[in-house]
């Protein structure tokens, strides 16, 4: 069974602060993705990952950075948050190609930054 | 890079009826086409898929069907039962490797029963 796991579920921190969300997959998949949920908004892509060490913008990746250091762990990393950023993220991962790039998603963190 | 939509934004059906959503793609390149559904509260989950070498699948009461030359394809749920209240996403992509995958806003159906 496919497992995804994020690192917290609520996230409670304050402008300015450095926050870290982690995310860790068991399925060897190759690519890695985090995605924002806002209401009316849809998944907004931040970043995803293809392979250990790199990286690759998604649609707004402002105020964000990634670390992908193993295949099973990827981070997303705010590096002084704001108000703006308070969201439910999403992380996701997927396999090769010839098996489909069906998307496992994590549970989510709500991260509120008061 | 890809643009996508959903229509319709929000749907609401009587209980027995039949739901279709919408999705358009800008990207012909696009091969793999999946609808998620993500239930209140819960992570998004696939409940089917097709690729562009098949036209339609079907799966119990879901189907997908595909209009490539459209660039658009649909999902269908027939006799709605209030369980399949959800959020719904498309999200049309490449069969390659490090691909990028843009989902739709989603389309919240609600089921009346």
């Amino acid at each position: 069974d496919v497992k995804v796991t994020q690192s917290s579920r609520y996230l409670v921190k304050r402008t300015g602060e450095k926050v870290f969300l982690e995310c860790v997959q068991d399925m060897d998949h190759e690519n890695m993705f985090w995605y924002r949920q806002d209401p009316g908004l849809g998944l907004r892509l931040i970043y995803f990952s293809y392979d250990v060490k790199m990286k690759e913008k998604g649609d707004i990746p402002e105020g964000y950075s990634v670390s992908r250091e193993k295949k099973e762990r990827f981070s997303l990393i705010l590096e002084s948050a704001s108000t703006n950023q308070t969201s439910m993220y999403l992380c996701a991962s997927s396999s090769l190609p010839n098996l489909g790039p069906s998307f496992f998603f994590g549970p989510g963190t709500r991260l509120t930054v008061t | 890079g890809e643009n996508v939509e959903q229509h319709p934004s929000t749907l609401s059906v009587q209980e027995g009826d039949s739901a279709v959503i919408k999705c358009t793609y800008s990207d012909s390149a696009s091969n793999y086409f999946p609808w998620y559904k993500q239930e209140l509260g819960k992570r998004p989950q696939l409940i089917i898929d097709i690729r562009s070498n098949v036209g339609e699948k079907k799966d119990q009461r879901i189907a997908v069907t595909l209009n490539k030359t459209a660039k658009h394809f649909s999902l269908h749920i027939t006799e709605t039962q209030p369980e399949d209240s959800a959020v719904y996403f498309c999200a049309p992509s490449l069969n390659t490797g490090g691909f990028k995958t843009i989902f739709g806003a989603g389309t919240r159906l609600f089921v009346k029963a």
